[in-house]
């Protein structure tokens, strides 16, 4: 399958400080990638799509000021937390979606996730 | 409501036997529907993804799909121990769409 590589695997960081999370589609284009929130023992709960070239879509009670969202090009997306608390510590993981018409289904293909701890 | 609903489980069963795996959902705008497994603190890895109604089978994983009903399963022939892991469904109306979870069910397969 389509390779999507998150990068970091898990960051530990100081209350008050930023933290970016890079999303990659290593093998094909992705138009769309989706951020996603994943508390223990709980489903992953939709944060954010974000479109390559326009402003991303934050699902209710997500802030955009918080969790800033880029997708500058086709292969890369990345989230940063700013000014993270410790009620921010979760595990994050991406998502992408190929173009079509790339040999790919439009199956959302996962990142290996970020573990983000809060101190 | 929720959206997708999943049985959390704990789900635990011997080596060998057949897993069944189910999500409801209420959505009849749901046209693409996907199982995926996790293991914990990794991201969710991709095992089958259908887009109508029907059964399709890849290895030991079968997938079924029952739109009429609003109901989807996966069974797991011949359970392995590597087989424990959180099992996802997750379905879309479409490409471009995000993608609805259930909860997860977690397995345990025993030796």
């Amino acid at each position: 399958g389509a390779v999507v590589s998150q990068h970091p695997s898990w960051v530990i960081c100081k209350s008050g400080t930023s933290v970016k999370i890079e999303c990659r589609s290593l093998d094909f284009q992705a138009t769309t990638m989706f951020w996603y929130r994943q508390f223990p023992k709980q489903s992953l709960m939709l944060m954010a799509t974000s479109n390559e070239g326009s402003k991303a879509t934050y699902e209710q009670g997500v802030e955009k000021d918080k969790f800033l969202i880029n997708h500058a090009s086709l292969t890369l997306s990345t989230l940063t937390v700013t000014s993270a608390h410790p009620e921010d510590s979760s595990f994050y993981i991406c998502s992408a979606r190929s173009v079509p018409g790339q040999g790919h289904n439009t199956e959302a293909f996962f990142g290996q996730g970020t573990r983000l701890t809060v101190v | 409501q929720k959206e997708v609903e999943q049985d959390p489980g704990p789900l635990s069963v011997p080596e060998g036997a057949i897993v069944s795996l189910n999500c409801t959902y209420s959505n009849s705008a749901f046209q693409y529907f996907m199982w995926y497994r996790q293991y914990s603190r990794k991201g969710p890895e991709l095992l089958m993804y259908t887009y109508s109604s029907g059964n399709k089978e890849d290895g030991r994983f079968t997938a079924q799909v029952d739109k009429s009903s609003k109901y989807i399963s996966l069974f797991i022939r011949d359970s392995q121990p590597s087989d424990s892991a959180t099992y996802l469904c997750a379905m879309s109306e479409g490409s471009g769409y995000a993608l609805n979870f259930g909860k997860g069910t977690s397995l345990l397969v025993t030796p």
